[in-house]
């Protein structure tokens, strides 16, 4: 069966640091791979997604995230992180032959403080 | 673009009562919306997806006639919680697939619904 590890569940940061969230997945077939971000209090939002061509995808507020794909690991970053950046992250993929099914990884919970 | 809202953001109901959630897709139609329960400090778990004029798919373990639903149009799905109980109490998160290309189906979801039976 599919699966999505996020190994990272909760990683607190100071303002500026950089940030990398792990995701990786076991499917050995075609993949899409999608990052949501959660604010406290508001819906899961899409900060970007992979289907194919450039490995490296940027996202919104500066985030982007790199497939690779002998690793089977798609990891978020961002340079420098802001408050704003608090939030629950959630990686997700789904195979091409079923794209009805997303699989949703544990998420991480970020904290930055000022 | 690509907006779903949810309705109604939080509801409170007795036990035995039924509850209705509406999703709807604002700027896109949607063949396939998706309901999910989210526990609190965990991901979210896939209930049903539910196409448009057929009938819904339920993952395993997931009971079809407490939770009904039905895909009238492109832009709405109702999720229907019969004989709601305390422990179906839960956050459920709707997402409507957005289809621009082949192999491009990207997921939108909706603010949630907080479901608290009493």
């Amino acid at each position: 069966a599919q699966s999505v590890s996020q190994h990272n569940h909760h990683v607190i940061l100071s303002e500026a640091a950089s940030l990398e969230l792990g995701c990786n997945y076991s499917y050995g077939g075609t993949v899409n791979l999608f990052w949501y971000v959660q604010y406290p209090g508001q819906h899961l939002q899409l900060l970007l997604k992979y289907f194919s061509g450039d490995p490296l995808v940027k996202g919104i507020k500066g985030f982007e995230a790199e497939f690779i794909k002998s690793k089977f690991s798609f990891n978020l970053r961002k340079p420098s992180v802001q408050w704003s950046d608090t939030a629950e992250y959630f990686c997700a993929v789904n195979a091409l032959y079923n794209t009805d099914k997303l699989i949703f990884g544990t998420g991480t919970r970020l904290q930055v403080f000022p | 673009g690509a907006v779903v809202s949810q309705h109604p953001s939080w509801v409170i109901c007795k036990s035995g009562t039924s509850v209705k959630i509406e999703c709807r897709s604002l700027d896109f139609q949607a063949t396939t919306m998706f309901w999910y329960r989210q526990f609190p400090k965990q991901s979210l778990m896939l209930m049903a997806t539910s196409n448009e004029g057929s009938k819904a798919t339920y993952e395993q373990g997931v009971e079809k006639d407490k939770f009904l639903i039905n895909h009238a149009s492109l832009t709405l799905s109702t999720l229907t919680v019969t004989s709601a109980h305390p422990e179906d109490s839960s956050f459920y998160i709707c997402s409507a697939r957005q289809r621009l290309a082949p192999s491009t189906d990207t997921q939108y979801f909706g603010p949630g619904t907080r479901l608290t039976v009493l």
